[in-house]
C-alpha cells in the first residue's frame, strides 16, 4: 500500500548549521505534500507545502525539495535554532483524492538542535 | 494559532469506562479527523468527516466511534476504555489540504 517513511529518525545539529530533512514517499500518484512540526505535548504544525508540478518551494528559512522521479522530498532548515528542536514528519495526501484529503503520515524525525 | 480545540488534554481513567473525547473548530472546516499517535509515532487516522452527518473509519481499525452533527464539534468516544486503548489522540480540522491540528488529549487506560 502507500506508505511515507523517513530516511533519519534522529538528527543532531548545532545551532546556526543548516538542516536537512529527508523523506521518501510510494505513491506515485500522489499530488500533494505537506511538512509538519510537532514540539512535545503539542499537535503538529504546518511548515510547508508543495504540489507534484512544483520541485522547490521557499519559505521563511525553510525550503521544501521535491524529487518526483526518485519519490523523494526534503526540508531545508537555514540557521537552524534552539526553538527548531520538534520532530518533523512528511505526509502526503493519497487515498481518496481531494474530496477527502486524507494525509499518509511517514515516521517523524527528531531533530535535535545543539546550542 | 489554529483554532481547534481538544479536550481533555490528559485523562486517566481505569478498565471499562466510556470516554468522551472532545474536539471543535470554529473556522468552518467541513473536514476534520481524528488521528491516534503511539509517542514519536507516525499518525494513523482512525476517523474522518466530509461535513455534518457525515462519518467514515481510517486507515487504521479502531474501536472508537464519531459523530458529526453540527460543522465545529467532532466527538470521539470509546464505549469500553481498554489498556489498549492508551495513546495520544488527535484532532484536525481541513477546508482545502492543509489540515489543522489541535494539540491532543494524551489518554491513558489502567
Amino acid at each position: 500500500g502507500e506508505s511515507v517513511g523517513l530516511h533519519l529518525p534522529t538528527l543532531s545539529v548545532q545551532e546556526g548549521d543548516n538542516s536537512i530533512i529527508n523523506c521518501a514517499y510510494s505513491n506515485s500518484a500522489s499530488d500533494y505534500f505537506i511538512w509538519y512540526k510537532q514540539e512535545s505535548g503539542k499537535g503538529p504544525q504546518f511548515i510547508i507545502d508543495i504540489r507534484s508540478n512544483m520541485d522547490k518551494r521557499q519559505g521563511q528559512r525553510v525550503t521544501v525539495l521535491l524529487n518526483k522521479t526518485v519519490k523523494h522530498l526534503s526540508l531545508q532548515i537555514a540557521a537552524t535554532q534552539p526553538g527548531d528542536s520538534a520532530v518533523y514528519f512528511c505526509a502526503e495526501e493519497g487515498g481518496g483524492g481531494g474530496a477527502t484529503n486524507k494525509l499518509i503520515f511517514g515516521t517523524g524525525t527528531l531533530l535535535a538542535v545543539q546550542p | 494559532e489554529a483554532d481547534i480545540y481538544q479536550t481533555p488534554r490528559y485523562l486517566v481513567i481505569g478498565t471499562g469506562k466510556k470516554i468522551t473525547l472532545e474536539c471543535s473548530q470554529t473556522m468552518g472546516h467541513d473536514k476534520m479527523y481524528w488521528y491516534q499517535q503511539d509517542p514519536g509515532m507516525e499518525l494513523h487516522l482512525i476517523h474522518y468527516s466530509y461535513g455534518v452527518n457525515s462519518t467514515e473509519k481510517g486507515d487504521l481499525s479502531s474501536e472508537s466511534t464519531v459523530s458529526r452533527i453540527r460543522t465545529e464539534h467532532f466527538p470521539l468516544t470509546l464505549e469500553s476504555a481498554r489498556p489498549s486503548h492508551t495513546s495520544q489522540y488527535l484532532c484536525a480540522s481541513s477546508r482545502v489540504n492543509e489540515q489543522f491540528f489541535g494539540p491532543g488529549t494524551r489518554l491513558t487506560v489502567l
